[in-house]
């Protein structure tokens, strides 16, 4: 069956610092991977997905995720976090339906 | 914007009562999913429907019940409401079959309330 494990509920970054939320996936066959972003009271956004074109994606508001099959993981990075960053993000694996994880919390402080 | 409208926005029911919560999918997407997320969760798939026929379900009861129409609009019906089944509830539009199948866009959600 598949399923995504998001590795911590709550990330708290300082402004201008590296972004990095983690998801590790567990699929019997090759996954299709998102990265979805949610602001308060909102539906979600798509970021990014891989579907086995190349193993760096790279998304919207410079955010990109890299496919590492031998770790089962999808982990999102950004350079360089703007106070307008902080959201809920969710990553989720796709084989018809589509399962996400519960989600980490980015919290940017000024 | 993704294109996936929904209403109402919000929602407040008693419990054993029945609502029917209404999607616009973008044009031209011939598959529309159904999620609820509760407070502090991610969101769980409930059921899709692909050209007006149910094309999977997730561990939902058979109270939660769905149709798809012609002109891309959805709904969601729940039955004799339960406590538990207040959440943000969000539709997804995708078209199957074509290309890049796999994406979901989402609408903004409808949050119901079950008192």
């Amino acid at each position: 069956a598949q399923s995504v494990t998001q590795l911590g509920s709550h990330v708290s970054v300082s402004e201008g610092a590296l972004v990095l939320l983690r998801c590790n996936y567990s699929s019997s066959v090759p996954p299709y991977l998102f990265w979805y972003v949610q602001y308060p009271n909102q539906g979600l956004q798509l970021l990014l997905k891989y579907t086995s074109a190349a193993t760096l994606v790279k998304g919207i508001n410079d955010f990109e995720a890299e496919f590492k099959k031998s770790e089962t993981s999808f982990h999102l990075t950004k350079p360089s976090a703007h106070m307008s960053d902080a959201a809920e993000y969710f990553c989720a694996v796709s084989l018809g339906d589509m399962r996400f994880g519960a989600g980490t919390r980015l919290t940017v402080k000024p | 914007e993704t294109g996936v409208t929904q209403s109402p926005t919000h929602l407040i029911k008693t419990r054993g009562q029945q609502v029917t919560l209404r999607c616009s999918s973008q044009s031209g997407h011939n598959t529309v999913s159904w999620y609820q997320q509760a407070l502090g969760q991610g969101p769980q798939f409930i059921f899709q429907y692909y050209r007006e026929e149910e094309n999977g379900r997730g561990n939902f009861p058979p109270r939660f019940s769905g149709l798809q129409f012609p002109n891309y609009s959805s709904e969601l019906n729940v039955n004799a409401l339960e406590l538990d089944d207040s959440a943000l509830y969000l539709c997804a539009s995708s078209l199957l079959g074509v290309g890049d199948q796999e994406t979901q866009y989402f609408g903004p959600g409808t949050r119901l309330l079950v008192l």
